[in-house]
């Protein structure tokens, strides 16, 4: 089973400052068609996960252009880029290259 | 737009089945993939398997000898039964979708709003 690995668990950002999280997989999620299966969701209080990025770096619907995803293989990273009262929340990544999905422990973003 | 409700009883006691179910509207449920999805409260996400709209399962190994999944299109509905539960099962299960498009598969895109279960005597 591909184990996903995100790291800080916590993080406090100034408002308008850059936020990072890394996301790490046991097993490289590289399709053959050169698509990296890693999801990032955006969790807040009483809610369920909302998609943000796919494919890795692809950003959902309506979702604003300051969250980005990078990374290929086993390394991602989400960032955003100007953090935003309204971006504190729970943060996970997810692996759908193979079952079982997989998320990883999540990180709080919070206002420092 | 797909939209997933899940019902079932929200206290379960030790050593009985937990069984949930989720009702679809908005999508042929022969044409997606349904999945349950844990967490216990304030912790992580935990996959617990998900079913196709021909039926075919897929469960996380962990929880495989306890876990069943089904669904009933007639009814625009899938279900959860989780065995033999202990305290360490009381959680939000939520029931989500994702889908196949010939050439990859897509995250789980589409969520309800997810329901509480706890199991105590």
């Amino acid at each position: 089973d591909i184990v996903v690995t995100q790291s800080p668990d916590s993080l406090a950002v100034s408002l308008g400052e850059r936020a990072t999280i890394n996301c790490k997989s046991s097993h490289s999620v590289l399709q053959t068609n050169n698509k990296n299966s890693l999801a990032w969701y955006q969790q807040k209080p009483g809610q369920p996960p909302k998609v943000l990025i796919y494919w890795a770096s692809t950003r959902a619907s309506g979702v604003p252009d300051r969250f980005s995803g990078s990374g290929s293989g086993t390394d991602f990273t989400l960032t955003i880029s100007s953090l935003q009262a309204e971006d504190v929340a729970l943060y996970y990544c997810q692996q759908y290259y193979s079952a079982p999905r997989a998320f990883g422990q999540g990180t709080k973003v919070e206002i420092k | 737009q797909v939209q997933l409700k899940e019902s079932g009883p929200g206290l379960v006691k030790p050593s009985e089945t937990l069984s949930l179910t989720c009702t679809v509207s908005g999508a042929s449920m022969r044409n997606y993939y349904w999945s349950w999805i844990r967490q216990p409260a304030g912790k992580g996400l935990e996959w617990i398997g998900r079913i196709h709209g021909s039926g075919n399962t897929n469960y996380k190994p962990s929880l495989q000898s306890r876990v069943s999944m089904s669904l009933d299109t007639s009814k625009n509905q899938f279900s959860l039964n989780l065995s033999s539960v202990t305290a360490a099962d009381t959680a939000v299960y939520y029931c989500a979708s994702f889908r196949y498009d010939g050439d990859s598969f897509y995250p789980d895109d589409h969520w309800g709003q997810g329901t509480l279960v706890t199991v105590s005597s």
